[in-house]
């Protein structure tokens, strides 16, 4: 199946720093990626919806000006934390889904996940 | 406003036995129905979907069964084993086939005990 890769899969920062997540989709083309945010024991909550070459859609809550996302191209999306805190430690989940329907279920690809501590 | 409804919250199953998880869905426009399984640290994988034109749809152990009147769906696992234990997220979505953003419930941990 399709493959999602995150990086980096775990990040430790200090309070006040950026910090860059990397979402690529390997083998298939992603006009559109999503992120995600899960606390722990949590569910996960949709934060944004990156279109490749558009400025993304935030979902209500969710500070653009914080959580900064670029789609530059269509198999790489990256979500920018910025000025970070450690209410922002997360674990963050992206997912992509492809260009070219390749199965009948229109499947979403999750990637592994980056886990945020911002100390 | 939580659109998907998931229940239990956590479940106990000993090993061969029937898990079974439930969720309800407010809007009607949602007509894409996945289960997810994640493992703590690892993103969500797609286990099995249904879309609103059928009542059940099976794949190996894993059953889905859908009332589309009583807005809701659940998930069985059928001899159940203890690697099955995980969390579970049911979710919805708009579009027909799970092109837009998911809506996912809150999660059951499911324990499998050999």
């Amino acid at each position: 199946g399709a493959v999602v890769s995150q990086h980096p899969s775990r990040v430790i920062c200090k309070s006040g720093t950026s910090v860059k997540i990397e979402c690529r989709s390997l083998d298939f083309q992603a006009t559109t990626m999503f992120w995600y945010r899960q606390f722990p024991k949590q569910s996960l909550m949709l934060m944004a919806t990156s279109n490749e070459g558009s400025k993304a859609t935030y979902e209500q809550g969710v500070e653009k000006d914080k959580f900064l996302i670029n789609h530059a191209s269509l198999t790489l999306s990256t979500l920018t934390v910025t000025s970070a805190h450690p209410e922002d430690s997360s674990f963050y989940i992206c997912s992509a889904r492809e260009r070219d329907l390749r199965s009948n279920t229109g499947e979403l690809f999750f990637g592994e996940g980056s886990r945020l501590t911002v100390l | 406003q939580q659109q998907v409804k998931q229940s239990p919250q956590s479940l106990i199953v000993q090993k061969g036995g029937i898990s079974i998880i439930n969720c309800a869905y407010e809007n009607t426009a949602f007509d894409y129905f996945p289960w997810y399984q994640q493992f703590p640290g690892k993103g969500p994988a797609l286990l099995i979907a249904i879309r609103p034109d059928v009542s059940e749809k099976k794949e190996g152990r894993f059953t889905i069964s859908f009332n589309k009147s009583a807005k809701q769906f659940s998930l069985h696992i059928m001899d159940s084993q203890p690697g099955d234990s995980a969390t579970y997220f049911c979710a919805a979505s708009k579009g027909g086939t799970g092109r837009r953003a998911l809506t996912f419930g809150s999660g059951t941990r499911l324990q499998v005990q050999p």
